[in-house]
């Protein structure tokens, strides 16, 4: 079955540490987004991508970055420049710019501790 | 900047009440707007607007898009417990990108 598979779906994270969270889509989607949502809110942009190796910042990207090698995977970074980053993250993807809709994986919850 | 805002942002109720969300948007090159129910974890897509004027439905839900005033509702009749949830609207722009709001939070009470 296609799908969008996020991992790990539990993080922890020293402060200081970077850490790279993954996304793997088999759906042959041209675009992938991560969005960040924390308690009771809802979803922003961090980064996207419309084609391999080439990315957008979105809202709230410092403190993160990304890389689109392959069409399939978006990974996102999250460096110790990120000043909050405990929070749920999800990657979404879409064929034909949306007209479709959108597909989201599970999430990613990374803790700080 | 794109932007999306949606009200009230929480909201509780007794089951059978009818509730209607909202959301304006403010967006360049606007292309749809989606709404979606999220309970835990990966939000569940409810409906895609396009065009001004037309009422999409399923079941107890249903959703209406004013291209002119910029903003889209969300009514929930008969609402159960079950409808508990945060719903969120979000934006397609020409580019494809997905700009979403702050989601409203519906409480339902038995």
């Amino acid at each position: 079955d296609g799908g969008i598979t996020q991992s790990p779906k539990y993080l922890f994270r020293k402060e200081g540490q970077n850490v790279t969270l993954s996304c793997e889509q088999n759906l042959n989607h041209d675009a992938m987004y991560w969005y960040r949502q924390d308690p009771g809110q809802g979803l922003r942009l961090i980064y996207y991508s419309q084609i391999v190796n080439d990315f957008q910042k979105g809202d709230i990207a410092e403190g993160y970055s990304v890389s689109r090698e392959k069409k399939e995977s978006f990974p996102l970074t999250v460096t110790s420049a990120q000043k909050n980053p405990t929070a749920f993250y999800l990657c979404a993807s879409s064929k034909d710019r949306g007209s479709y809709g959108y597909t989201f994986g599970s999430g990613t919850r990374l803790t700080v501790v | 900047e794109d932007k999306v805002v949606q009200s009230p942002l929480s909201l509780v109720v007794h089951e059978g009440d009818t509730v209607t969300l909202n959301c304006s948007y403010e967006v360049t090159n606007f292309r749809s707007l989606l709404w979606y129910k999220q309970e835990k974890k990966a939000p569940t897509f409810l409906f895609m607007l396009t065009s001004s004027g037309i009422e999409k439905k399923s079941g107890r839900l249903s959703s209406i898009l004013d291209k002119k005033e910029l903003f889209s509702i969300l009514n929930i009749t008969a609402t159960q417990t079950g409808d508990s949830a945060i719903y969120l609207c979000a934006v397609v722009t020409s580019y494809g990108k997905l700009t979403f709001g702050q989601g409203t939070i519906l409480t339902v009470h038995p």
